[in-house]
């Protein structure tokens, strides 16, 4: 079936930069894109934005698209989200999903980052 | 403040139905699909609805969806107790020059 395994929780300074992995299975991994959001402890879910696993091509969300990059590796079907100069304010959940059907069909099941000194 | 507005909470009794509004506008729910995600603490979300009103296969038909203009609604008939989660509704949005996905705000169900 389709899993999306993602890399494990982290702890980071301000100012040090983060990269989370999101190792797909079960389904061809690059005709799907895929997205990351985030979710700060108690807050709504924020999407970051989402690359398209075929061609690489990225789109990141106007508040985060300084300090945000993806990439992925169509040999190891892994896809990943790195977050520079992080704040305390990064502290959240980060999650990816494959889009299908317009929906958010298959989740990674959470990478926790905390930011402080 | 989220694009899509959802009521903060609802609750209703076993057994009983609640339905959960998302608000948006022309440039998201008017114009895209919308989809519904019910998540329990601490876990990821989970899709209920995509296309507005279409369930996966795993989804009890206790769960439905519609869309009206700028409008959706998710629906849960036969209430459970394990139903008490958090909601929200998704889509894309188009009013900045790139498509980007838009979450509504959540909504906490309480089974009474």
């Amino acid at each position: 079936q389709v899993q999306l395994v993602q890399s494990g929780a982290e702890v980071k300074k301000p100012g040090a930069s983060v990269r989370i992995s999101c190792g797909a299975s079960g389904y061809s991994f690059t005709n799907f894109p895929i997205h990351w959001v985030r979710q700060a402890p108690g807050q709504r879910l924020q999407w970051v934005g989402w690359i398209n696993t075929a061609l690489g091509k990225t789109v990141y969300s106007q508040n985060l698209q300084d300090r945000v990059t993806f990439s992925r590796d169509t040999s190891t079907n892994t896809a990943y989200m790195e977050l520079r100069g992080l704040r305390s304010e990064d502290t959240a959940i980060y999650y990816c999903f494959r889009l299908y059907y317009n929906a958010a069909w298959d989740w990674g099941q959470g990478t926790p980052v905390t930011v402080s000194s | 403040q989220s694009v899509l507005t959802q009521p903060p909470s609802v609750s209703a009794a076993p057994g009983q139905k609640v339905t959960i509004s998302c608000s948006g506008s022309t440039s998201n729910i008017g114009n895209n699909d919308v989809s519904w995600y019910q998540q329990l603490p601490g876990t990821p979300p989970k899709l209920l609805i995509y296309e507005n009103t279409k369930r996966p296969t795993r989804i009890p038909d206790r769960f439905s969806g519609s869309r009206s203009g700028t409008s959706a609604t998710l629906g849960i008939t036969g209430l459970q107790t394990g139903d008490e989660a958090e909601y929200f509704c998704a889509t894309w949005d188009t009013s900045l020059d790139v498509r980007v996905w838009v979450f509504g705000g959540g909504t906490n169900l309480t089974v009474l």
